[in-house]
């Protein structure tokens, strides 16, 4: 398995910018989970997914982050417009049913000047 | 609340030597699940070692192992014939209902050649 896919790598945008970052969890996990890290604020969960439906989405920031799961094997996370206080690294992360473990893809570093 | 505390925001180690990382956390729950992560500076965040609050039995991961305090809630690690690929941050989660992960902030560990 290739586990939890995420792209792009990296983005640097200009603010005000659209920001789409996107996820391929590992196939038959049905739980996927957004988190951003920064130095200040550490690891903080945005959303999560199970079986395709958002179930909390308590720690998105604001209006200006959605996030979708169209499938199984797909999610996006979007920030339209970006500002500079977006720049950080976001996880994607993915769980199977009844195991109470994440596992965690790359990261995606988001830079928005 | 549930909160984790990692105390020691930087540590160093000789290699070949054992360090011990510390964490502690506060929760009213009686069923859990405890975890270290490491994050290299790659950024990848990688299970390192997971425990289940049940058990009474320390877990252990080749050179990894944990001493769990469940009356003190006390998760510590400690890596044994540290190696400088252990050169990583290490953060300490834990959950109890498989969908909200509490992380501390964790600790930059270098091991030093």
């Amino acid at each position: 398995d290739a586990g939890v896919i995420q792209s792009p790598r990296h983005e640097v945008t200009e603010m005000g910018q659209e920001v789409t970052l996107r996820c391929k969890p590992i196939s038959g996990h049905n739980s996927l989970f957004w988190y951003r890290q920064t130095m200040m604020r550490g690891l903080e969960l945005l959303i999560y997914f199970n079986n395709n439906v958002p179930i909390d989405d308590s720690g998105m920031p604001e209006d200006r982050f959605s996030a979708k799961m169209p499938n199984a094997s797909f999610s996006t996370l979007k920030i339209q417009p970006s500002e500079p206080r977006d720049s950080a690294v976001y996880f994607c992360a993915s769980r199977v049913s009844g195991a109470n473990v994440l596992t965690f893809g790359a990261g995606s570093r988001l830079t928005v000047l | 609340a549930q909160t984790v505390t990692q105390s020691q925001p930087e540590m160093s180690v000789q290699e070949a030597e054992t360090v011990t990382l510390s964490c502690t956390y506060d929760t009213s729950e009686n069923n859990y699940y405890l975890f270290w992560y490491k994050q290299p500076p790659s950024r990848q965040m990688i299970l390192v070692i997971r425990q289940e609050a049940y058990k009474q039995q320390n877990a252990t991961e080749n050179r990894f192992s944990v001493n769990f305090q469940k009356a003190a809630k006390s998760f510590s690690l400690k890596i044994s014939d540290s190696q400088l690929g252990d050169t990583a941050m290490y953060f300490c989660a834990f959950t109890y209902t498989g969908n909200q992960f509490y992380f501390g902030t964790g600790t930059s560990l270098t091991v030093i050649p």
